[in-house]
């Protein structure tokens, strides 16, 4: 099947530095990808998303001059964490669909945790 | 707005026990139902999906059906083994966006 990528899967950081997560679809091109972020025993709650090409949709409540998306190829979304502080500490995973494949069909990479200090 | 609610967990059953596993929705017009897995250290895998009302998702054993008039999707194992041991969420999916609305996950621990 699909796959998707990210990397790095645990990153550190000090308070106030800034961090950036890739998010690749290694076999198929992906115009939309969804950047969520987990916190621990809880759902995954829909950040942004990422258009190729264009400026990302946030969802309501996300900062987006804190969680900087750029998707600037077909095959790469990046997320960048702005001057983290310890509440920014959790797990974020994106997704990507396939063309063709059917709405809400997504494939996820294994996700990313940050931990600020 | 919006939702999906499924029970909580953990869930601990003994190797071949039936599981059921209780999700229900709230969402605008007719949305496609999905549960997704998370096995320990992995990204969240499509498990099984229903697209449309009476529609039986079914997968590894897994299945689950949608019913529109009690808007839930309960996911069901006739026998469950110790490599089912995951996190499982239900999600709806929100017309041509792509968006998906998760539930808050179940941990499934099966022991042998």
């Amino acid at each position: 099947g699909a796959v998707v990528s990210q990397h790095p899967s645990r990153v550190i950081c000090k308070s106030g530095t800034s961090v950036k997560i890739e998010c690749r679809s290694l076999d198929f091109q992906a115009t939309t990808m969804f950047w969520y972020r987990q916190f621990p025993k809880q759902s995954l709650m829909l950040m942004a998303t990422s258009n190729e090409g264009s400026k990302a949709t946030y969802e309501q409540g996300v900062e987006k001059d804190k969680f900087l998306i750029n998707h600037a190829s077909l095959t790469l979304s990046t997320l960048t964490v702005t001057s983290a502080h310890p509440e920014d500490s959790s797990f974020y995973i994106c997704s990507a669909r396939p063309p063709g494949v059917h709405t809400g069909e997504l494939f996820f990479g294994e996700g990313s945790r940050l931990t600020v200090l | 707005g919006d939702s999906v609610t499924q029970m909580e967990g953990p869930v601990t059953l003994s190797e071949e026990a039936f599981l059921t596993i209780n999700c229900t929705y709230t969402a605008t017009g007719y949305p496609s139902l999905f549960w997704y897995v998370q096995y320990p250290g992995e990204g969240l895998q499509l498990l099984l999906k229903a697209t449309k009302a009476d529609d039986k998702g079914s997968n590894k054993g897994f299945e689950a059906t949608y019913r529109k008039e009690t808007t839930s999707f309960h996911l069901e194992k006739g026998s469950v083994q110790v490599s089912d041991s995951a996190v499982y969420f239900c999600a709806h999916g929100s017309g041509n966006t792509g968006k998906l609305i998760f539930g808050q996950g179940t941990t499934l621990q099966v022991k042998p």
